[in-house]
């Protein structure tokens, strides 16, 4: 079935670091990448849609200069948290949507990453 | 108002029990609709597509009630391993679409 590799799982840090994270469709193309982040007790937020070769479309108050996004093939997109601080502490998660459209699936998600600044 | 909305339990319910979940949506133009379930700092996995003619899966039962803007999930002979949050998703049309999760409703079947 379709797989959806996200890195790194695990991130600490401490506040001013920026971390990218990487997301990658192992089986098949994803033209376009979705990126959420989850905070506790609380639902999967959409931050952003990363369409590849072009910019990504932002969800209304995710600041796009803080959170970077590229998706420069059909396999990978990355999210940038530039300059992060404590109150960027969550759950990021992405998902591909295959382009073929093969899935029964909506959007295949990666494994998710658990970001902590200290 | 949010547009997915979910009663966020936690659901205590012993093993063999039937338990039911709901969730409304507040966007008459919603198209397609699932359940996922999400483990403890897991992702959110598929659990079933929900259509208005009822499917069901196994112990898995959803339903969905267009006019009424409502989606349920039956779970019979509740298992340990069942326990996980249930997550109501909902999408708009279009290959753009992009999926609105409510904030779940957490499941903890015991002994």
């Amino acid at each position: 079935g379709a797989v959806v590799s996200q890195h790194p799982s695990r991130v600490i840090c401490k506040s001013g670091t920026s971390v990218k994270i990487e997301c990658r469709s192992l089986d098949f193309q994803a033209t376009t990448m979705f990126w959420y982040r989850q905070f506790p007790k609380q639902s999967l937020m959409l931050m952003a849609t990363s369409n590849e070769g072009s910019k990504a479309t932002y969800e209304q108050g995710v600041e796009k200069d803080k959170f970077l996004i590229n998706h420069a093939s059909l396999t990978l997109s990355t999210l940038t948290v530039t300059s992060a601080h404590p109150e960027d502490s969550s759950f990021y998660i992405c998902s591909a949507r295959d382009r073929a459209g093969h899935s029964n699936q909506p959007q295949h998600f990666g494994d998710g990453t658990r970001l902590s600044i200290l | 108002r949010k547009e997915v909305e979910q009663d966020p339990g936690p659901f205590n319910v012993p093993e063999g029990a039937t338990v039911a979940f709901n969730c409304t949506y507040s966007n008459s133009a919603s198209q397609s609709f699932f359940w996922y379930r999400q483990d403890c700092r897991k992702e959110p996995k598929l659990l079933m597509s929900v259509y208005s003619s009822g499917n069901e899966d196994g112990r898995f039962t959803a339903q969905l009630n267009r006019a009424s803007q409502y989606i349920s999930l039956l779970i019979r002979d509740s298992k340990l391993s069942d326990s996980a949050t249930y997550l109501c998703v909902v999408t708009t049309s279009g290959t753009a679409s992009k999926l609105t999760f409510g904030t779940g409703t957490r499941l903890q079947v015991t002994l």
